[in-house]
């Protein structure tokens, strides 16, 4: 089946440090891949997304590359802000599905101190 | 586009009582999502619909649970009778079919 895990958070980090956050999925087939961010008291907004392998999605500074061979997709900026703090989600869309649904991860909650 | 709508933004109601979640997709959305969202147990998939069609409800949690689309610009996700542990944010999310869902604002639900 289909499924996300995510590292567990939280994680804080100083501003201007370098964030990692890791995902890893299962999946059936060839999965589209996500990261959705959610601000405080805000609905999940897409962050960027990679559709094949070897991909890189990248968005406001965040990039993630598409690894087929260790069926990852860790989210990586190499200088956190203040303003990024937010909680982070990984998830998937089964290849070959032409359903729409998407497989979310837990979640990781960012916190960036001045 | 004014983006997912959702009313109301916050509902506080007493064990027992009825409540109704409202959602208005995205205009030309075929897919509309319910979730749940709690420390506990993260983001839940409730139930979600194809053109109006309820498509996999195996995560509604219980009969106290009701979802319907009467057409394609609203949705109503139905509690009766509401428990405490309904405690939640529940958004609504749409797409075209395509890989991008698009959420709303949430609703936060408190059951005393």
């Amino acid at each position: 089946g289909n499924s996300v895990t995510q590292m567990e958070g939280p994680v804080t980090l100083s501003e201007e440090a370098f964030l990692t956050i890791n995902c890893t999925y299962t999946a059936t087939g060839y999965p589209s891949l996500f990261w959705y961010v959610q601000y405080p008291g805000e609905g999940l907004q897409l962050l960027l997304k990679a559709t094949k392998a070897d991909d890189k999605g990248s968005n406001k500074g965040f990039e993630a590359t598409y690894r087929k061979e260790t069926t990852s997709f860790h989210l990586e900026k190499g200088s956190v802000q203040v303003s990024d703090s937010a909680v982070y989600f990984c998830a998937l869309k089964g290849g070959g599905s032409t359903l729409g649904r998407l497989y979310f991860g837990r979640g990781t909650q960012l916190t960036v101190w001045p | 586009d004014a983006g997912v709508i959702q009313s109301p933004r916050h509902e506080v109601t007493e064990m027992g009582q009825e409540v109704t979640l409202r959602c208005k997709p995205i205009s030309g959305h075929d897919y509309l999502f319910w979730y749940r969202q709690t420390m506990m147990r993260g983001l839940e998939l409730l139930i979600y619909f194809n053109n109006n069609v309820p498509i996999d409800d195996s995560g509604m949690p219980e009969d106290r649970f009701s979802a319907k689309m009467p057409n394609a610009s609203f949705s109503t996700l139905k509690i009766q009778p509401s428990e405490p542990r309904d405690s939640a944010v529940y958004f609504c999310a749409s797409t075209p079919g395509q890989e991008t869902q698009y959420f709303g604002p949430g609703t936060r639900l408190l059951v005393l």
